[in-house]
């Protein structure tokens, strides 16, 4: 069975630092990986995806994320915040019915 | 990608009603689409896959005779919330498939019961 662990429930940077939100891992199979974000009372919008070709993925926003395999991590940065990445972020995983496991979610706050 | 959109956006009703969200792919045939279900501060979790033509598949736990799914067309799926009580206000998404296997999501209905 395949799982998530997002590590921080609420991560804090300034604008201008750098963004690390953890995201852990477990599946049988190798895994197809994602990161949403998702803005107050908003659907979810896919940043980043993971399919088994390169592990160093690039998505919107100027986010990427590293596949570590033996980590189990897909950890997702961003090398400087800006206020508007203020929002709710989601790791997830492929499920077996192609569906997708999320974990429960890191909130990121930018101070200025 | 493809578009998914959500009706109502936003819905308030007396505990024991009946609420209908729609979920229309705008420009995708969706054979497969999802409903997930996030309450305040929490993940999204999967309630039912639906099926074109066939009857849901429901997570453990999530009662199908309380949230009825009718996929009848290849661009529309309903969830219809029966006999709704103050413990279903909750926030509903639901999502379709591509053929890639990516996920599309809608905007989301949040439903409240007083």
């Amino acid at each position: 069975a395949q799982s998530v662990t997002q590590l921080g429930s609420h991560v804090s940077v300034s604008e201008g630092a750098l963004v690390l939100l953890r995201c852990n891992y477990s599946s049988s199979v190798p895994p197809y990986l994602f990161w949403y974000v998702q803005y107050p009372n908003q659907g979810l919008q896919l940043l980043l995806k993971y399919t088994s070709a390169a592990t160093l993925v690039k998505g919107i926003n100027g986010f990427e994320a590293e596949f570590k395999k033996s980590e189990t991590s897909f950890h997702l940065t961003k090398p400087s915040a800006h206020m508007s990445d203020a929002a709710e972020y989601f790791c997830a995983v492929g499920g077996s019915q192609g569906n997708l496991i999320f974990g429960k979610g890191t909130k990121l706050s930018v101070k200025p | 990608g493809a578009v998914v959109s959500q009706h109502p956006s936003w819905v308030i009703c007396k505990s024991g009603t009946s609420v209908k969200i729609e979920c229309r792919s705008l420009d995708f045939q969706a054979t497969t689409m999802f409903w997930y279900r996030q309450f305040p501060k929490q993940s999204l979790m999967l309630m039912a896959t639906s099926n074109e033509g066939s009857k849901a598949t429901y997570e453990q736990g999530v009662e199908k005779d309380k949230f009825l799914i009718n996929h009848a067309s290849l661009t529309l799926s309903t969830l219809t919330v029966t006999s709704a009580h103050p413990e279903d206000s909750s926030f509903y998404i639901c999502s379709i498939r591509d053929r890639s296997n990516e996920q599309f999501f809608g905007p989301g209905t949040r439903l409240t019961v007083l």
